[in-house]
């Protein structure tokens, strides 16, 4: 089955600056990788997603990164505010076992 | 208009116990789901299910019995609860035939066992 990692467990940065996290996956059928946020008490919130057959998406200030060959997805946060602090969990998807996988989090910290 | 629902949103209860979770979403999605989430913050898979049958069963305890009487709701009973069982229980949705994994989650259910 699918095994998602994911680094770091923890991301302390300054607002303003740049946040980068890093999940690698196991099964090459998986085909989906979505990013979901949650901030402190709250759900799983879906922020930005990219499919196998794309190699990078932007939406303002967060973008993904997906590298097929090497089996990594990267999510890069810019100009970071005290609102984006909050867990961020990276996923694979494998449409064949209908299943989305989870990787252990990241808590990002963004200090004044 | 809430997309998934859950209740309770909070269980207090005793050792030995037992207790039932209810899921409802009404986004027309064909899937729904059980995860759990520890106090390490990690969220594990436990249940799916796909017009009400079940798709999904990862390695969980025989205490925990899903139910899906339709398809837009997805039941949690646990039986003989345990230390062990504290955690918050999320429920989602998807909808498969678009080929998406993309989860709705509930508010989740924070379960305390004491």
């Amino acid at each position: 089955g699918e095994n998602v990692e994911q680094h770091p467990s923890t991301l302390s940065v300054q607002e303003g600056d740049s946040a980068v996290i890093k999940c690698t996956y196991s099964d090459s059928a998986s085909n989906y990788f979505p990013w979901y946020k949650q901030e402190l008490g709250k759900r799983p919130q879906l922020i930005i997603d990219i499919r196998s057959n794309v190699g990078e998406k932007k939406d303002q200030r967060i973008a993904v990164t997906l590298n097929k060959t090497a089996k990594h997805f990267s999510l890069h946060i810019t100009e970071t505010q005290p609102e984006d602090s909050a867990v961020y969990f990276c996923a694979g998807y494998t449409g064949t076992a209908s299943k989305l996988t989870f990787g252990t989090g990241t808590r990002l910290q963004v200090t004044l | 208009d809430t997309a998934v629902s859950q209740t309770p949103k909070y269980l207090v209860t005793q050792m030995g116990n037992d207790k039932s979770i209810k899921c409802e979403q009404n986004l027309g999605h064909d899937t729904m789901y059980w995860y759990k989430q520890d106090s390490k913050k990690f969220l594990k898979i436990m249940f799916s299910y796909n017009n009400k049958e079940l798709i999904i069963n990862e390695t969980v305890p025989n205490r925990f019995s899903p139910k899906s009487p339709d398809k837009a709701h997805l039941n949690l009973h646990i039986n003989s609860l345990e230390l062990g069982d504290s955690a918050v229980y999320f429920c989602a949705s998807s909808s498969l035939d678009r080929n998406t994994g993309e989860l709705f989650f509930g508010e989740g259910s924070r379960l305390t066992v004491l």
